[in-house]
């Protein structure tokens, strides 16, 4: 079963406007990470908050964690042409207190930045 | 580095057939793992490994077995290929299964007539 839900599906916005994507879970985590696929390519790692973190920063990449509401949320800033990809949020759950790797993927939310 | 390497880039094959999907990485890692994601859909974990000779199922496991001798390698093989496994198979490495990030290869594209 897919733990994360994101949301919007697609996303389409101009060069330089800000991008906010979400993502719901269901289970207690460890962490939570994002993730950037370019078409036909891998998957890039982006960020990884742990579950006692609230926000993280990374260049032009924003993400918040809600642990209360099981929500996260992705902002990329003054957004470029090359953001255009699908992303996605990852859950890694909290089996008893360990990790063990093990990411639930959402269905991601495609990006595309009309320059 | 060159980081998760995964052969072959494209396969083809018939219903019944079995092969084997290589995977790779140079980075030392302690895990490794299998994924298929499938047109709209985010990435489905088949089997995963935490250490060499270590190995546990995933998400959708049946008709996949798994390996893992050596740090480096981790083949997923299909045992008798059917047109649900057509997919696109990603191999992840991480330093460790404690809540690392992952390293993804760039995929195998497999189409099962």
């Amino acid at each position: 079963s897919q733990q994360g839900e994101e949301d919007p599906q697609a996303l389409s916005i101009q060069e330089g406007e800000n991008a906010t994507m979400n993502c719901s879970y269901k289970t207690s985590i460890n962490n939570l990470q994002w993730y950037r696929q370019n078409s036909g390519r891998g998957l890039v790692h982006l960020i990884l908050i742990r579950s006692n973190e609230r926000e993280k920063h990374s260049g032009r990449l924003r993400v918040t964690l809600d642990t209360s509401k099981k929500s996260s949320s992705l902002l990329i800033t003054a957004s470029r042409a090359a953001d255009t990809a699908s992303y996605f949020c990852a859950t890694d759950a909290n089996a008893g207190g360990t990790s063990y790797g093990k990411l639930t993927f959402g269905q991601g939310t495609i990006l595309t930045v009309h320059p | 580095n060159a980081g998760v390497t995964q052969t072959p880039k494209f396969q083809v094959l018939k219903t019944g057939q079995s092969m084997t999907l290589q995977c790779a990485q140079d980075m030392n890692h302690e895990y490794m793992s299998w994924y298929r994601q499938d047109p709209g859909m985010g990435l489905r974990l088949i089997h995963y490994s935490v250490g060499a000779g270590i190995t546990d199922q995933g998400e959708v496991p049946n008709g996949y077995n798994v390996s893992r001798s050596t740090t480096e390698d981790f083949p997923l093989r299909l045992l008798s290929a059917a047109p649900s496994q057509t997919s696109v198979y990603f191999c992840a490495s991480s330093y460790s299964y404690r809540g690392y990030e992952q390293f993804f290869g760039p995929g195998t594209r497999l189409t099962v007539l």
